[in-house]
């Protein structure tokens, strides 16, 4: 595509419930990353993928959250047993190689009621 | 760890003036990278500027500046000819040359008055 595409747009959910959350990169990217922007806060780093691989995993905050990327193109980061404090809006940005430009999408909001 | 610091939570400028957004880091690394980015309401960050350390000259991108002061660990972005588009969050980053993720400042909002 054009951009970086992440569905849901906009995702409202039960606490406790398990929710996934889908990055389509730009195509041809290799790197991709996940963001998470809580309220009045910048994006924190959650997880970078080269390829297929997660290079860097250590901005996870818990073993709740996991992320796949089996293709080396769509990702999806997972979400279980979701808490109020993991509402935010999840940021997904690719580039065409490690180190380069990063182009992200609009994210998606999630808030857990 | 690396941190950066956005000490303007908010600014307002009147349309076609200048404003200067501040951002402060910390790193013992002597080569880095520093980006400026846009996030309107749509919540898509959009990079504006970029500056290697190791370059001492400043980046310039149309309308946007930046004063780069490596030894004060300083990187502010001057807007010139403010217009109404420019009215953002705008966040200061920071990325090690051989690291992954970006740090981010919690970002200034910035308004411009027509």
């Amino acid at each position: 595509g054009a951009g970086v595409s992440q569905t849901p747009s906009n995702k409202v959910t039960e606490k406790g419930k398990y929710v996934e959350l889908r990055c389509d990169p730009i195509s041809g990217h290799t790197a991709l990353y996940w963001y998470r922007q809580s309220l009045g806060q910048g994006p924190e780093f959650l997880i970078y993928f080269q390829g297929t691989g997660a290079a860097d995993d250590s901005g996870l905050p818990n073993d709740r959250f996991f992320a796949v990327r089996p293709e080396g193109s769509v990702s999806t980061l997972k979400i279980q047993r979701t808490e109020r404090g993991d509402s935010a809006v999840y940021l997904c940005a690719s580039s065409l190689r490690e180190g380069g430009e990063a182009f992200f999408g609009q994210g998606t909001r999630l808030t857990v009621v | 760890a690396q941190t950066v610091t956005q000490s303007q939570p908010e600014m307002s400028v009147q349309e076609a003036e200048t404003v200067t957004l501040s951002c402060t880091y910390d790193t013992s690394e002597s080569d880095y990278y520093l980006f400026w980015y846009k996030q309107p309401p749509s919540r898509q960050m959009i990079l504006v500027i970029r500056q290697e350390a190791y370059k001492q000259q400043n980046a310039t991108e149309n309308r946007f500046s930046v004063n780069f002061q490596k030894a004060a660990k300083s990187f502010s972005l001057k807007i010139s000819d403010s217009q109404l588009g420019d009215a953002a969050m705008y966040f200061c980053a920071y990325r090690r040359v051989n690291a992954d993720g970006l740090t981010f400042g919690k970002g200034t909002h910035l308004i411009i008055q027509p």
